[in-house]
């Protein structure tokens, strides 16, 4: 499967952990942009990263969550001392680069927050 | 506030009819996506369009791009139960980054 790849498929965290989503792009992707996903509403943008950068974070809030690409490996979104609210999909998408290219989506990572 | 508006939210009808979703702004886009998804997956690209008026179709799927580049229409002829599922259309607002509407849900009904 060449897709976009996202791990844990689910991920149960009590208040105050960390959850870590993990997302490979699809081969000769080098941008990607992850979008979270409340129930029956559209994906709202987070943060869209090249390699090694970030190059719009506007939709990231300010506290507690980070994403990161590295040279190596997968992006990886981090939520630190989750809350209840923090529940949801969390979806990435990748493209081979950022001019007006398609972005193609995994199939996301369920965040239940006990 | 939601930059993109779908209309209508839900939508219930039977194989064989014929429907139209609706995606409206009051902001210009440089190009907009349709996008279909169902329960438990991503979204998956339909179509681009690209340029004011442009019409693309796909099987049973016509999509329409407005001529101020500002709204958009996905239209499907004799549904089928397979045609179930939530469409999203996303604008291209600056570099890179894509404003999602929150959906239309559509059951089509054997």
């Amino acid at each position: 499967n060449a897709g976009v790849m996202q791990n844990p498929r689910h991920l149960v965290r009590r208040r105050g952990q960390e959850a870590r989503l993990r997302c490979s792009p699809m081969k000769g992707h080098s941008h990607v942009y992850w979008y979270r996903q409340l129930p029956e509403e559209g994906l709202k943008f987070m943060v869209y990263l090249q390699k090694e950068n970030i190059i719009d974070e506007s939709g990231m809030p300010k506290e507690r969550f980070s994403a990161e690409f590295p040279k190596e490996g997968p992006s990886i979104l981090r939520i630190q001392q989750v809350v209840r609210g923090d529940s949801a999909a969390y979806f990435c998408a990748s493209s081979r680069t950022g001019d007006n290219q398609p972005q193609h989506f995994g199939d996301g990572t369920r965040l239940s927050i006990l | 506030t939601q930059l993109l508006e779908q209309s209508p939210q839900f939508l219930s009808i039977q194989e064989g009819e014929n429907l139209t979703v609706y995606c409206n702004s009051s902001s210009v886009f440089s190009s907009l996506q349709w996008y279909r998804q169902e329960p438990g997956e991503g979204p998956v690209l339909l179509v681009t369009v690209v340029t004011g008026g442009e019409v693309k179709k796909l099987k049973r799927l016509t999509f329409q791009f407005g001529d101020a580049r500002k709204d958009s229409s996905l239209h499907i002829t004799a549904a089928q139960p397979g045609d179930t599922g939530l469409y999203l259309c996303a604008g291209r607002y600056n570099f890179n980054k894509f404003y999602f509407g929150s959906g239309t849900k559509l059951n089509v009904k054997p």
